[in-house]
């Protein structure tokens, strides 16, 4: 099975803030690595798939970039409503699409 | 508009079964792969169990391979998870999605659609 590692587990950072979240994963896996975000109570929400392809409707301060096995998520200017938990998940063995641990992303 | 209505949570305990069934509308079911994700409290996705638009194929985590069976019936849009043998660790919000990411020509459409969710709580 291919493993989704996360790093940090946890970030706190300041709105307008610059942050990147890292996502590794076990083996290669191409481009097929997704980005979903999401806030308590909430289901998951798509932001980026194929590693670097922005999800309809999702704002562009949001971005994607990596193959292989190192991805980066990165939020160019953070607003109050990205202040969430994200998540990596790869696709590549898709429909088994596992899931990173996960990135608590909280108000510095 | 698409829809995914999950239901059959409830409490039970360890050793006990549940059924969780997911009615689906809004697109063409049988076309697509289903899943389903679960949410322990206080904790991250997990994916739990995927099965093809046919029915043919069907996947598990380790967690509960051999405990856990998806199946789905085209004819009334619903996929179920048959869950036997529950354990504590067993305990989450299980949602059912449909996040294919399907190739047409060469480009990925994304799907990105998620039930709201039914809890499964294991304890005596």
């Amino acid at each position: 099975d291919i493993q989704m590692t996360q790093s940090p587990s946890s970030l706190s950072a300041y709105v307008g803030d610059r942050v990147m979240i890292s996502c590794r994963a076990s083996q290669s896996i191409g481009i097929y690595l997704n980005w979903y975000q999401q806030k308590p109570g909430k289901v998951p929400k798509l932001l980026i798939y194929g590693a670097s392809n922005l999800q309809s409707g999702v704002p562009s301060r949001f971005s994607g970039s990596g193959s292989g096995t190192d991805f980066t998520l990165t939020i160019s200017s953070l607003q109050p409503e990205d202040f969430a938990t994200y998540y990596c998940q790869q696709s590549y063995t898709t429909p088994q699409n596992t899931f990173g641990q996960g990135t608590k992303l909280e108000i510095k | 508009e698409v829809q995914l209505l999950e239901s059959g949570g409830g409490l039970v305990q360890p050793g006990g079964s549940l059924r969780l069934s997911c009615v689906a509308s809004g697109f063409t079911f049988s076309s697509y792969p289903m899943t389903w994700v679960r949410q322990a409290p206080g904790k991250g996705l997990e994916w739990v169990s995927a099965i093809s638009g046919t029915g043919a194929g069907t996947y598990y985590a380790g967690s509960v391979k051999g405990r856990f069976t998806i199946s789905r019936d085209n004819s009334k849009n619903t996929v179920f998870l048959q869950m036997n043998n529950l354990r504590a660790e067993d305990t989450a919000v299980y949602y059912c999605a449909n996040t294919a990411m399907m190739t047409f020509g060469g480009v990925i459409v994304p799907s990105d659609y998620w039930g709201q969710g039914t809890l499964v709580t294991v304890s005596s």
